[in-house]
């Protein structure tokens, strides 16, 4: 299996600050097929499901706000979430789609400082 | 609106088998596939497998030999049985939709049902 390692597994932050989430894959997402990435973030709120955020690495989710931005290539990603709100402070998680079975990382919880 | 919903026991014994329904309105079973994806308490995600918009299923091979995922499409329904439950079964469990049609990301998830599995 494809294993996700993310960084930091946590993070405190103050609203209005810039915050970057790391994601590294065991091998390439990268598909030189299409040259896409088989990746996708996901928003977890205390008590709630997942959200998908971005998929295909860098594409958002309809109704996502644009300070969420996917960016990376190959086994490299990451999650930057731009003027960080009180309703950003979640888990995030990567989650590579590039083979079966789709594998998530262990998550970055995102906390107030 | 696209909605999932998971139901079943909350409580289950060691040993026994796990049955989940996951109920689905707003998209048809023949044009999307369900996943289910579970997370233990304070842990992370893991795909236990799929059914595909035909009917066909694919498994997790660490679930596989206990592991069935079926649909009844008349119903909008799609069931889960797990079988020799352990207490590292303990897990949130989750429907989720496969958008695309190849089981890549997931759109839209239930609200997760809370197994607690009891020796």
């Amino acid at each position: 299996d494809i294993v996700m390692t993310q960084s930091p597994s946590s993070l405190a932050v103050s609203a209005g600050e810039t915050v970057t989430i790391n994601c590294k894959s065991s091998q390439s997402l990268l598909y030189s097929g299409n040259q896409k990435n088989y990746l996708a973030w996901y928003q977890q709120k205390p008590g709630q499901s997942p959200k998908l955020l971005i998929y295909w690495a860098s594409t958002r989710q309809s109704g996502v706000p644009d300070r969420f931005i996917g960016s990376g290539s190959g086994t490299d990603f990451t999650l930057t979430i731009s003027s960080v709100q009180a309703e950003d402070l979640a888990i995030y998680y990567c989650q590579q789609y590039y083979d079966t079975p789709p594998t998530f990382g262990a998550g970055t919880k995102l906390e107030l400082k | 609106q696209v909605q999932l919903k998971e139901s079943g026991p909350v409580l289950v014994q060691a040993s026994e088998t796990l049955s989940l329904t996951c109920t689905v309105s707003g998209f048809s079973l023949t044009n999307y596939g369900v996943i289910w994806v579970r997370q233990p308490p304070g842990k992370g995600l893991e795909w236990m497998g799929i059914i595909w918009r035909n009917g066909n299923t694919d498994y997790n091979s660490a679930l596989k030999s206990r592991l069935s995922i079926n649909r009844d499409t008349s119903k909008s329904q799609v069931f889960l049985k797990m079988n020799s439950l352990q207490t590292d079964d303990t897990a949130i469990y989750y429907c989720t939709r496969d958008p695309e049609g190849y089981g890549y990301y997931f759109d839209y998830w239930g609200q997760g049902v809370m197994v607690t599995v009891s020796s």
